[in-house]
C-alpha cells in the first residue's frame, strides 16, 4: 500500500529559526518520486521539489534543503532561516513511476511569526 | 513551462443547482488529467482520473453520477458537480499529465453551495 505520513499537524516558530518537516512513507514499488509542495492561503499548489527513488543525494536549494533517506523511508523538508513568508501549509507526496497516482501526506501548517 | 488553468478560480451556487468546472492544459496536450477535491484544513485526495476519449476512473467512495467528468480533448476536462449540496463545498483542483511525465497542478476552484 501507498501512503504518506506528516506526523506535525502544525508548527510554529519565530522569524530565523530553522525548522524540519517530516514526511515517512510508504510504498512497494521500487521506483516512485517524492514531491513536496506548498500551500499558501491562495491554495494554489507550489511545486518545491521532486526527487527519485534512485536518487539519494541532499538536494539544498537556498535555504530550503531536503534529505532523503531510503533506509528509513523518509524525506525531510528544512528551512533554514525562516521568513513569515514561508508560512502556509507544506505537503509531501508520493507517486509511481509514471507519475500516475499521486498519494498526499496530510500536510503540516507551519507559522513563521516575526 | 508547463501551466495548468482552471475556471472559474471561484463558484458560489445554490443547493440543488449544477456546477461546472473546467481545467485546460495550456501549453502541453494532456493526455490525463485527475481531479482533486480538499475539504477545509484536509489532505487533497484523487476522485477520479479522465483519459482522452474515454470514460473516467473513480476512486472509491465518489459518486460518478454526481461528480461527471468528461475529458473531451487533450487539453481541457470538465467535472460537472450534480445537485450540489452544502456538502460538496470544497476546493477542487486538478492536474494534468503528458504520457508519463510529470503532473502539473491547476490552481484550483473554490465551490461554495448555499
Amino acid at each position: 500500500a501507498q501512503k504518506v505520513t506528516q506526523a506535525q499537524t502544525e508548527i510554529s516558530v519565530v522569524e530565523k529559526e530553522d525548522v524540519t518537516l517530516d514526511c515517512v512513507y510508504e510504498t512497494r514499488d521500487t521506483t516512485y518520486y517524492l514531491f513536496w509542495y506548498k500551500q499558501p492561503p491562495s491554495g494554489e499548489l507550489v511545486f518545491l521539489i521532486r526527487r527519485n527513488s534512485f536518487d539519494e543525494q541532499n538536494e539544498i536549494s537556498g535555504r530550503y534543503s531536503w534529505n532523503f533517506q531510503k533506509s528509513t523511508s523518509s524525506f525531510n523538508f528544512t528551512i533554514t532561516a525562516s521568513q513569515v513568508v514561508d508560512s502556509a501549509v507544506y505537503f509531501c507526496a508520493l507517486s509511481g513511476y509514471n507519475f500516475n497516482k499521486f498519494y498526499f501526506g496530510s500536510g503540516t501548517k507551519l507559522n513563521v511569526k516575526p | 513551462g508547463a501551466v495548468v488553468s482552471q475556471h472559474p478560480s471561484w463558484v458560489i451556487c445554490k443547493s440543488g443547482t449544477s456546477v461546472k468546472i473546467e481545467c485546460r492544459s495550456l501549453d502541453f496536450q494532456a493526455t490525463t488529467m485527475f481531479w482533486y477535491r480538499q475539504f477545509p484544513k484536509q489532505s487533497l485526495m484523487l476522485m477520479a482520473t479522465s483519459n482522452e476519449g474515454s470514460k473516467a476512473t473513480y476512486e472509491q467512495g465518489v459518486e460518478k453520477d454526481k461528480f461527471l467528468i468528461n475529458h473531451a480533448s487533450l487539453t481541457l476536462s470538465t467535472l460537472t458537480v450534480t445537485s450540489a449540496h452544502p456538502e460538496d463545498s470544497s476546493f477542487y483542483i486538478c492536474s494534468a499529465r503528458l504520457a508519463a511525465y510529470e503532473q502539473y497542478f491547476g490552481p484550483g476552484t473554490r465551490l461554495t453551495v448555499t
